[in-house]
């Protein structure tokens, strides 16, 4: 199960606390993803990236940012301003820009409020 | 922007029967449509696609079949056994030029009983 790695595995967060979550990739991929996953809901795009420098809010981007400074990585980082954060947090890549192309997940990442 | 409907949210056969999952999709520009199954608390995966340049696809015992004027899809599963009980997704995407997004239904939770 290599190639991209999320982490931590769970983790918890105290009212009022930004948290980062951590997407790391090395099938050298332009594109990179975060879907947020609610039971009943699917998987709603965050953000995505297609290159370096340059990233795209998805349909619920409020109350999170992201960087994507270098090819491989691309963090995610829930503010305080989320105000239901507790979800399974979903990173993906694809080889290049453009959304036809076959996802490539992580493990994922569940968020808990303390 | 696009939006994805999945139906039924679960789905119990025998193992043996078929399965048929189907989704809708509103935005007409729309041309591409992956299918990825997640295993219980495992990451999902891309298991078949289709371009809207083809009408179905078959690989084994899954298949898909796109109907681009009433734009809906649906993924086929016969003679299902056991191991294809998960969560399945759709999704669908317009690719730009500059990069593009991938949608997804809200899934669907199949269980096959021995």
């Amino acid at each position: 199960d290599g190639g991209i790695t999320q982490s931590p595995k769970y983790l918890f967060r105290k009212e009022g606390q930004n948290v980062t979550l951590s997407c790391e990739q090395n099938l050298n991929h332009d594109a990179m993803y975060w879907y947020r996953q609610d039971p009943g809901q699917g998987l709603r795009l965050i953000y995505y990236s297609q290159i370096v420098n340059d990233f795209q809010k998805g349909d619920i981007a409020e109350g999170y940012s992201v960087s994507r400074e270098k090819k491989e990585s691309f963090p995610l980082t829930v503010t305080s301003a989320q105000k239901n954060p507790t979800a399974f947090y979903l990173c993906a890549s694809s080889m290049r820009r453009g959304a036809n192309e076959k996802l490539f997940f992580g493990s994922g990442t569940q968020l808990s409020v303390l | 922007g696009e939006n994805v409907e999945q139906h039924p949210s679960t789905l119990s056969v025998q193992e043996g029967d078929s399965a048929v999952i189907k989704c809708t999709y509103s935005d007409s520009a729309s041309n591409y449509f992956p299918w990825y199954k997640q295993e219980l608390g495992k990451r999902p995966q891309l298991i078949i696609d289709i371009r809207s340049n083809v009408g179905e696809k078959k690989d084994q015992r899954i298949a898909v079949t796109l109907n681009k004027t009433a734009k809906h899809f649906s993924l086929h599963i016969t003679e299902t056994q056991p191991e294809d009980s998960a969560v399945y997704f759709c999704a669908a995407s317009i690719n730009y030029n500059q990069g593009g997004k991938l949608i997804f239904g809200q899934g669907t939770e199949l269980s096959v009983k021995p």
